[in-house]
């Protein structure tokens, strides 16, 4: 099985809808990560969390919001969703912030 | 201007040739990494380096911290080596963790 998890593997909703992104992660590691990956723009990061205490917006967190729910779960949540908001959307995690294990991706379409 | 910069976005080569892969960026670091992100979307990390040189089967990277450059070298180059190749540094200051991504170096290696 995965060490990263991520639910759902593809989505696609319309504008205004909310929608929650599931990552989960067996590798017992205290930091997680949100990212998004655009064509020709990268991946970027949306939030990060040392512990289920500890949550940290990133470069690009506006129009979404995070739940840490136990050290192995972190959701991201579009409130609103709208069309600059498709993109494929990674969940990672570390250790210590330096060697990063990525999951599978979620690629989101937002019509 | 990006902090990350990689060079070249685009490469096509045949078979058996030696590739090579640059990336620099502008911030104090205190790792580099090197991710593969192959067609399905699954980010994999090759290296990460704080220093120096590190080789792994056909694949070497390497480091220069005075010029704030890296490379990324495939001998024998193969079309299973097919994949979108990604720069990534975390900063050695205050601010976010985690990590700063170049916009990825597309190669096509063909038989």
């Amino acid at each position: 099985d995965a060490d990263v998890t991520q639910t759902p593997r593809n989505r696609i909703t319309k504008t205004g809808k909310r929608i929650m992104l599931e990552c989960s992660q067996t590798k017992g590691h205290d930091r997680m990560y949100w990212y998004r990956q655009d064509p020709g723009l990268g991946l970027r990061l949306i939030y990060y969390s040392f512990d289920v205490k500890d949550i940290n917006k990133g470069e690009i967190s506006d129009g979404y919001s995070v739940s840490r729910q136990a050290q192995a779960k972190f959701s991201l949540s579009l409130e609103s969703a709208i069309p600059n908001q498709t993109a494929l959307y990674f969940c990672a995690t570390s250790e210590d912030g330096y060697e990063q294990y990525f999951g599978p991706g979620t690629r989101l379409t937002v019509t | 201007k990006n902090e990350v910069e990689q060079s070249p976005q685009n490469l096509t080569a045949q078979e058996g040739e030696f590739i090579t892969i640059n990336c620099s960026y502008s911030v104090g670091i205190s790792a580099l990494h090197w991710l593969q992100q192959h067609p399905g979307g699954g980010i994999v990390s090759l290296f990460m380096l704080s220093s120096g040189k590190k080789k792994h089967g056909r694949l070497i990277a390497t480091i220069n911290i005075q010029e704030k450059h890296s490379s990324l070298h495939i001998t024998a180059s193969h079309p299973r080596d097919s994949a979108v190749y990604i720069c990534a540094v975390r900063g050695s200051g205050g601010g976010a963790d985690g990590l700063t991504f170049g916009k990825g170096t597309h190669l096509i290696i063909q038989p």
